[in-house]
């Protein structure tokens, strides 16, 4: 099976602008969680969809937000972009979500923020 | 509120030697806890995880961790340290309650192999 895969893989942004970061689940996967990782607050849970639904949502404030589409393929969003949002932004799929189930992660998209 | 409390933010051991990264937790509920591991530009990879049962638990790459409820430890251990174990490693543990699988991370230990 294929992993996880998200794209793009490296991103610059200016200030102010917005960004879409897609991620690819592994086929049959329908939760779909994102995690910020910066050196200083470390990995952060964003939100986690479940079947186009967001089942969760961590501390982050309304510039963040995420969908999930029927084949369960995931996008988050980013407006307004401030310097602090330059992260690798990580993607993590399992089955049917649950505390007990493995997350898969992709290799990240990695974002700028100049 | 949950928590994982990784001591050590660098480890540095030589190539042979023995492995050892600490975390420690705080749940108010049984915890479910995992180990990751990050290699430079990379994603997360599973090393292994523990949720009920027998408590030493192991995983891929000669790793394996020892829950222990009294101490509320989970600490990674592996035998004899290999160059190509030089990365970083998150403790976690999944937060309680609910459908939910968010995790919480700790701080991460980067490990470092001499030759």
């Amino acid at each position: 099976k294929a992993g996880v895969t998200q794209t793009p893989r490296y991103l610059i942004k200016t200030r102010g602008q917005q960004v879409t970061l897609s991620c690819s689940p592994i086929s049959g996967h329908r939760s779909v969680s994102w995690y910020q990782q910066t050196p200083g607050q470390g990995l952060q849970f964003l939100f986690e969809y479940f079947s186009e639904t967001q089942r969760n949502k961590g501390n982050f404030p309304g510039r963040f937000s995420g969908r999930q589409f029927s084949n369960s393929r995931s996008e988050m969003n980013v407006s307004t972009l401030e310097l602090g949002d330059s992260a690798l932004y990580l993607c993590a799929s399992s089955s049917a979500g649950g505390r007990l189930e493995t997350q898969y992660f992709g290799p990240g998209t990695r974002l700028l923020v100049l | 509120a949950q928590s994982v409390t990784q001591l050590g933010s660098h480890v540095s051991v030589s190539e042979g030697a023995l492995v050892l990264l600490r975390c420690n937790y705080s749940s108010s509920v049984p915890p479910y806890l995992f180990w990751y591991v990050q290699y430079p530009n990379q994603g997360l990879q599973l090393l292994l995880k523990y949720t009920t049962g027998a408590t030493l638990v192991k995983g891929i790459n000669g790793f394996e961790a020892e829950f222990k409820k009294s101490e509320t430890s989970f600490h990674l251990t592996k035998p004899s340290a290999h160059m190509s174990d030089a990365a970083e490693y998150f403790c976690a543990v999944s937060e309680k309650g609910g459908a939910t699988n968010k995790l919480i991370f700790g701080t991460g230990t980067l490990l470092a192999v001499q030759p």
